[in-house]
């Protein structure tokens, strides 16, 4: 199975701040049709998880432009700009390239 | 708007089973892939299956292959996750969710417990 590993585990941030979460695979995420299937996921305090990113870069609807996803093969990161309040919680990357499908194990973040 | 609505969960003994319903509106269900995720008490997100929208895909996490069977039926805009021989370490909050490659609707959740 395809291993998602995300650091840091937990990140400190203060508000306004810039925040970086890395995840790397155990195996490159490029499918055969030429998409790399990894997406970014936030679950806040007592809520369902929300999809940010899919396909590594793409924000879904309504998401701000402060989420930025980049990487390619086994290594992604989610930047935040300017972090606000509302972004408070855990992070967690997934993948859908390779059956089974998985997801990492998470990174909160807090405020310093 | 589009809802996922669980139901199902209770506390079970181990080794027995148990079926979840996931009752989705707000779009044509029977154009979209669904899937179960779970989330055990204080940890991170499972994904445990995924039924394309026709049923003609499925695929399990090897933690629960043989053991649970995910089905939908498209005329009551249901989805399903049939749970046997239910072990402690299934014991987790389950979501049902949209999607065939990215999940961007999540319903709630339903607490499933396996204790004796």
């Amino acid at each position: 199975d395809v291993v998602l590993t995300q650091t840091p585990v937990s990140l400190s941030v203060t508000l306004g701040d810039q925040a970086s979460i890395s995840c790397r695979s155990s195996q490159s995420l490029e499918y055969s049709d030429g998409y790399t299937y990894l997406e970014w996921y936030l679950q806040k305090p007592g809520q369902s998880p929300q999809l940010l990113i899919y396909e590594v870069s793409n924000r879904f609807s309504g998401v701000p432009d402060r989420f930025i996803g980049s990487g390619s093969g086994t290594d992604f990161t989610l930047k935040i700009s300017r972090v606000e309040p509302e972004d408070l919680g855990v992070y967690y990357c997934f993948q859908a390239t390779h059956d089974p499908w998985t997801f990492g194990g998470g990174t909160k973040l807090e405020l310093k | 708007e589009v809802q996922l609505v669980e139901s199902g969960g209770g506390l079970v003994q181990p080794g027995r089973s148990l079926k979840l319903s996931c009752v989705a509106s707000g779009f044509t269900f029977s154009n979209y892939g669904m899937n179960w995720i779970r989330q055990a008490p204080g940890k991170g997100l499972e994904w445990v299956a995924y039924i394309s929208s026709g049923s003609s895909y499925i695929y399990y996490a090897e933690t629960v292959k043989g053991r649970f069977t995910i089905s939908r039926d498209n005329a009551k805009n249901t989805l399903y996750l049939q749970m046997t021989s239910l072990r402690s370490e299934d014991t987790a909050l389950y979501y049902c969710a949209r999607g065939d490659g990215y999940y961007d609707y999540w319903g709630q959740g339903v607490m499933v417990t396996v204790s004796s």
